[in-house]
């Protein structure tokens, strides 16, 4: 069954410094991940996700996520954070098709990350 | 013009109600669906339609009945409101045009405004 873990439930950063909001992954073959942001009382936004291709994929407002295939990680990663960036981060996976898995999405519990001025 | 948009965005009721809650989406995307965001932020798939076929229909209790008149809509209905319904409900939408297996569903997720759901 597939899984993600968001080890962090609290991610604390000094604007200016770079950022890093971990993600964990088990699926039955090859997955599909992706990042989004939560502000304050909205709705999910997308930020980048990973079907194929280069392990390094580039999203919205500057970040990024590496796809670790060997670690099972997707890690999502920022150079410089702002105060702006301050909000609930979800990382979600499913099974990439083909694999026999259940093809749901999966998200993890959230990640709240705090830039601080 | 708003992309997805749900209504109501609060809706406060009493146990053992029937509610609906509206789903419209402007994108012109074939996949539709339904989550629940628990109060510990905890975010879970209910159901999906492509084209308004299910798709998806997660272990919900038959309570929960969704319905897509065409593939721009996606109502859910509740029967029999308890307690543990009280959540954030969010519709979301996604391109994936003519796929209607589950495994080929890869396009971005457009996410509404979401509507709090609380059952006193």
């Amino acid at each position: 069954a597939q899984s993600v873990a968001q080890p962090e439930d609290q991610v604390n950063v000094a604007e200016g410094n770079p950022l890093t909001v971990k993600c964990t992954y088990s699926v039955s073959g090859n997955p599909y991940l992706f990042w989004y942001v939560q502000y304050p009382n909205r709705g999910l936004q997308f930020l980048l996700k990973y079907i194929t291709g280069d392990n390094l994929v580039k999203g919205s407002y500057g970040f990024e996520a590496e796809f670790n295939k060997s670690q099972t990680s997707f890690h999502l990663k920022k150079p410089s954070a702002l105060v702006s960036d301050s909000a609930l981060y979800f990382c979600a996976v499913r099974d990439g098709p083909a694999s026999g898995g259940s093809y749901i999405p999966t998200f993890g519990r959230g990640t709240s990350l705090i830039v601080h001025p | 013009d708003t992309a997805v948009s749900q209504t109501p965005k609060y809706l406060v009721t009493q146990m053992g109600n029937d509610k609906s809650i509206k789903c419209e989406q402007n994108l012109g995307h074939d996949t539709m669906y339904w989550y629940k965001q628990d109060s510990k932020k905890f975010l879970k798939i209910m159901f999906s339609y492509n084209n308004k076929e299910l798709i998806i229909n997660e272990t919900v209790p038959n309570r929960f009945s969704p319905k897509s008149p065409d593939k721009a809509h996606l109502n859910l209905h509740i029967n029999s409101l308890e307690l543990g319904d009280s959540a954030v409900y969010f519709c979301a939408s996604s391109l994936d045009r003519g796929r209607r297996r589950l495994e080929e569903l890869s396009d971005t997720q457009y996410f509404g405004p979401g509507t709090r759901l609380t059952v006193l």
